[in-house]
């Protein structure tokens, strides 16, 4: 099956800063999304992107999908990006996640 | 629109024990999978069904079983609990009969066993 790997696994940054995290997939997929589980544990959808780039606020995400990878960015952080981010994709029968990056945000 | 509903949202059952955690998903969505989350760690895919079939299992002993109804709503069971089986566990739900198009969570059971 595919496997997803995420990179970094933590991240610490200041407020204001602004960060990339990677997802890399080991086959070719026709499906991404990039998830925030927030503090209470639910998992948010913050974007369905199989190919090119989406931006949703001070969030955008690219997947590259004949490289294997996508990429999420965040802009001007704020202590509220703090939580996991998984990245995903789906087959016939099942979602595989990543590890996710685990990112902190001070003020 | 509603969207996925996980019921209890929280739980303390003790050793031995036996419970029923209940997803129900968007409404037309027929793909339901279900992950378990300990502290710290990624999410473990557990089942999933579509049209009340189970089509993917995962690595977890045959205390953990779940159903899907013919409304689409899914149950899991874990019987015999232990204390290893403390954990966030996720219901997912995809309009789609495959998971290629965009996936919805609820808002999880936390169960504790003491």
């Amino acid at each position: 099956g595919i496997q997803v790997e995420q990179s970094p696994p933590d991240l610490i940054l200041q407020e204001g800063a602004n960060s990339t995290l990677r997802c890399n997939f080991s086959d070719s997929v026709n499906n991404l999304q990039w998830f925030h589980q927030n503090p209470w544990g639910q998992l948010i959808n913050l974007f369905y992107i199989p190919s090119g780039t989406k931006q949703n606020g001070r969030l955008s995400a690219t997947t590259v999908a004949t490289e294997r990878y996508s990429l999420l960015y965040i802009s001007s952080s704020q202590t509220t990006d703090s939580g996991v981010y998984f990245c995903g994709s789906g087959t016939a029968s099942k979602l595989t996640f990543g590890t996710g990056t685990r990112l902190q945000v001070t003020l | 629109k509603a969207g996925v509903t996980q019921t209890p949202r929280y739980l303390i059952k003790t050793r031995g024990q036996q419970v029923t955690l209940s997803c129900s998903p968007i409404s037309g969505h027929r793909s339901v999978s279900w992950y378990q989350q300990t502290p710290g760690q990624g999410l473990q895919f557990l089942f999933e069904y579509f049209s009340e079939t189970q089509r993917n299992k995962g690595n977890f002993p045959g205390r953990f079983s779940g159903r899907q109804f013919s409304n689409s709503r899914s149950e899991m069971n874990v019987s015999t609990l232990e204390l290893g089986d403390s954990a966030l566990y996720l219901c997912a739900s995809s309009l789609g009969q495959h998971w290629n198009t965009e996936a919805f969570f609820g808002q999880g059971t936390r169960l504790t066993v003491v």
